[in-house]
């Protein structure tokens, strides 16, 4: 079935270190690959997103990479700072089907970043 | 000039009760969306209109009735609240399907 999970739900770093969040997906057919985060009493904030004809994109101190052979994706925070401290989300979207459109969240990272 | 706005922020009611949620976004997309949030903070699409017409409704109690009277607004009728509807309901957006959801600030719902 569907399903989109991560490794591990917390992350505790050093400001200005980098971080890496993971996520393992196990559905073949997901194309469409988002990170959110969600800092406290807010909405997910859109971060990044990845095409499975893409393995890696670049955007403002985040990288996204993805491995379609072992289904895994990360998100690598670059420089991290206070204000990154957060719970992270990945999401797969797939092509077709009942469920095109639909956007399948996994269990989330909190991430915190100690000064 | 809030993107997607959801009213009310706080919700605490009755078990029993009737409430409605409203969302509203400015960004002209044709695609909104409910999802649910739990305590453990697991996020799941409820349903999806797009330009008015409903194309996802996960598996949600009937009780749950989403009405979308133009293609900028989307609000979520509950009847009959019950204690496990206890969450934080948010409302996204979308230019289009498959296109980057935006989220509103969630509506927390309190039954008690």
């Amino acid at each position: 079935g569907e399903s989109v999970g991560l490794h591990l739900p917390t992350l505790s770093v050093q400001e200005g270190d980098n971080s890496i969040i993971n996520c393992a997906y196990s559905n073949s057919a997901s194309d469409y690959f988002i990170w959110y985060k969600q800092e406290s009493g807010k909405g997910p904030q859109f971060i990044i997103d990845i095409r499975s004809n893409m393995d890696k994109r670049q955007g403002q101190r985040v990288t996204v990479l993805l491995n379609k052979t072992v289904k895994h994706l990360s998100l690598q925070i670059a420089a991290t700072q206070p204000g990154d401290s957060a719970v992270y989300f990945c999401a797969e979207n797939m092509a077709g089907g009942t469920s095109y459109g639909k956007l399948t969240f996994g269990q989330g990272t909190i991430l915190t970043v100690h000064p | 000039d809030t993107a997607v706005s959801q009213t009310p922020k706080y919700l605490v009611t009755q078990m029993g009760n009737d409430k409605s949620i409203k969302c509203e976004q400015n960004l002209g997309h044709d695609t909104m969306y409910w999802y649910k949030q739990d305590s453990k903070k697991f996020l799941k699409i409820m349903f999806s209109y797009n330009n008015k017409e409903l194309i996802i409704n996960e598996t949600v109690p009937n009780r749950f009735s989403p009405k979308s009277p133009d293609k900028a607004h989307l609000n979520l009728h509950i009847n009959s609240l019950e204690l496990g509807d206890s969450a934080v309901y948010f409302c996204a957006s979308s230019r289009e399907m498959r296109e980057t959801q935006y989220f509103g600030p969630g509506t927390r719902l309190l039954v008690l």
